[in-house]
């Protein structure tokens, strides 16, 4: 059965640290990894990484995918109360139309 | 302000009853997916429709059923209601039928008294 697992499942940090937060998974026929960010309401696409060892960054946020040992870090600096939220990690696969799987994600509070 | 949008917010009913969950998808989107969200699941894929047709199915069970419309907006029907039914229900919607980047609605969230 395919699985995403996310670590650690929540984390507090004070404004200004840095965080790393993990996805690992075991998926037949892999073809993306995509992270989402959940506040109150609908999860937000952050990043989609397809190959290994390249770096997607966006402002404080960047990601990396890791295809031999199957897992994938989204790392935040110098974190601000704004990225307290859900981050989900998800898998899509390339065999038919199957939709993505998700991880439970990891819940971050980010306090001032 | 993803586009998608899903109607209604906010929805509770009793254990036994039947509800419908509307979702519109994004302007273009062929493809239309029904996640479920409880607390300790996480989002559980329940099925997905592309231009009409059923492409995928999940872990939906019996008494959930969907069908997609030819204005592309789709319903999710929940019938015979559980009090494990309670969650919040997301529809998602992209270009195409295959795996690309979901668009997500704002959910219904569900409550079974």
């Amino acid at each position: 059965e395919d699985k995403v697992v996310q670590s650690p499942l929540s984390l507090v940090v004070h404004e200004g640290d840095t965080v790393t937060l993990n996805c690992s998974y075991e998926v037949t026929n892999f073809r993306s990894l995509l992270w989402y960010k959940q506040e109150k309401k609908a999860p937000t696409f952050l990043f989609m990484l397809t190959s290994s060892g390249i770096e997607k960054k966006s402002g404080r946020l960047s990601s990396i995918l890791d295809k031999k040992e199957l897992f994938s870090i989204l790392n935040i600096t110098a974190t601000q109360t704004g990225d307290s939220a859900v981050y989900l990690c998800a898998v899509g696969r390339n065999s038919g139309n199957t939709p993505l799987v998700f991880g439970k994600g990891t819940r971050l509070s980010v306090i001032a | 302000d993803s586009g998608v949008t899903q109607t209604p917010k906010h929805l509770i009913t009793a254990t036994g009853q039947r509800v419908t969950l509307r979702c519109s998808p994004r302007s273009g989107d062929l493809s239309v997916y029904w996640y479920q969200q409880s607390l300790d699941q996480g989002l559980q894929f329940l099925i997905q429709y592309y231009n009409g047709e059923e492409r995928a199915k999940g872990n939906i069970l019996e008494r959930f059923s969907a069908q997609q419309f030819p204005d592309l907006h789709s319903e999710l029907n929940l019938s015979s209601l559980e009090l494990g039914d309670s969650a919040l229900y997301f529809c998602a919607s992209s270009t195409t039928s295959g795996v690309e980047t979901l668009h997500f609605g704002n959910g219904t969230r569900l409550t079974v008294t």
